[in-house]
């Protein structure tokens, strides 16, 4: 059974860095093809794609915030890890992790997500 | 980039057919993928490879694309399919993964 699970604080201050992080279980990012993928959506708008990470470890970024955003992940901890600079209010939204196969490319599994407020 | 347009709103009575557009440049060689999410809820993949439908979600739910168009048509609407729609596609120029707008659809 796949599951993944977000977590991190339900709140930030602007221009402080947001780090989040997805736990899975029911597959391994050590396998050939298995990749993991952040999403946010904010309150009443649409869902956007922001990174994702490879099981070779490649990582890719939405261009408009590549340079806020590190991806990691710990395969022994089956964890992902999303890093963002800089956090704005514009940046309050649910964030939700997914998993996707590299050579299918659709979310088949989502965690069920993680609002973040950002706010002084 | 890749842009992908919906329309915001489709509204069906119970028991009609409710069609969900998403159009895209040439979208047609690319493969369209569906999300149905439900207030509060995380997205739940409903038609993936621009016609097949994971386990589980019930046939009434198909897809198609050709062109600059690809369609999710849910026949026989029930109120339990009231939601947002969103399509996604893979833009292969940048490796990115494209969302639509999203599209609400309200069963009357």
């Amino acid at each position: 059974q796949v599951t993944l699970r977000e977590s991190g604080p339900a709140q930030v201050k602007p221009t402080q860095t947001l780090t989040l992080t997805c736990t899975f279980s029911g597959f391994s990012l050590n396998t050939i093809g298995m990749c993991v993928s952040w999403i946010r959506q904010p309150p009443g708008k649409a869902l956007e794609w922001l990174a994702r990470i490879d099981w070779d470890d490649d990582k890719y970024y939405t261009t408009s915030l590549k340079t806020r955003l590190t991806i990691s992940k710990d395969t022994s901890k089956n964890q992902v890890v999303l890093t963002m600079t800089n956090m704005d209010p514009v940046d309050t939204a649910t964030y939700y992790c997914a998993r996707i196969h590299s050579n299918r490319y659709y979310f088949d599994y989502w965690g069920q997500g993680t609002l973040v407020t950002v706010s002084s | 980039s890749y842009v992908l347009t919906q329309p915001p709103s489709v509204s069906v009575a119970p028991g009609q057919t409710a069609r969900i557009t998403c159009g895209g440049n040439n979208i047609g060689i690319k493969t369209v993928h569906w999300y149905q999410q439900k207030p509060g809820q995380a997205p739940v993949l409903v038609v993936y490879d621009d016609s097949d439908r994971p386990s589980g979600i019930p046939e009434r739910f198909s897809g198609s694309n050709s062109g600059n168009t690809a369609t999710l048509t849910i026949s026989r609407v029930e109120a339990g399919d009231e939601a947002d729609y969103y399509c996604q596609v893979w833009d292969s120029s940048s490796d990115h993964q494209v969302f639509g707008g999203g599209t609400k659809l309200t069963v009357l």
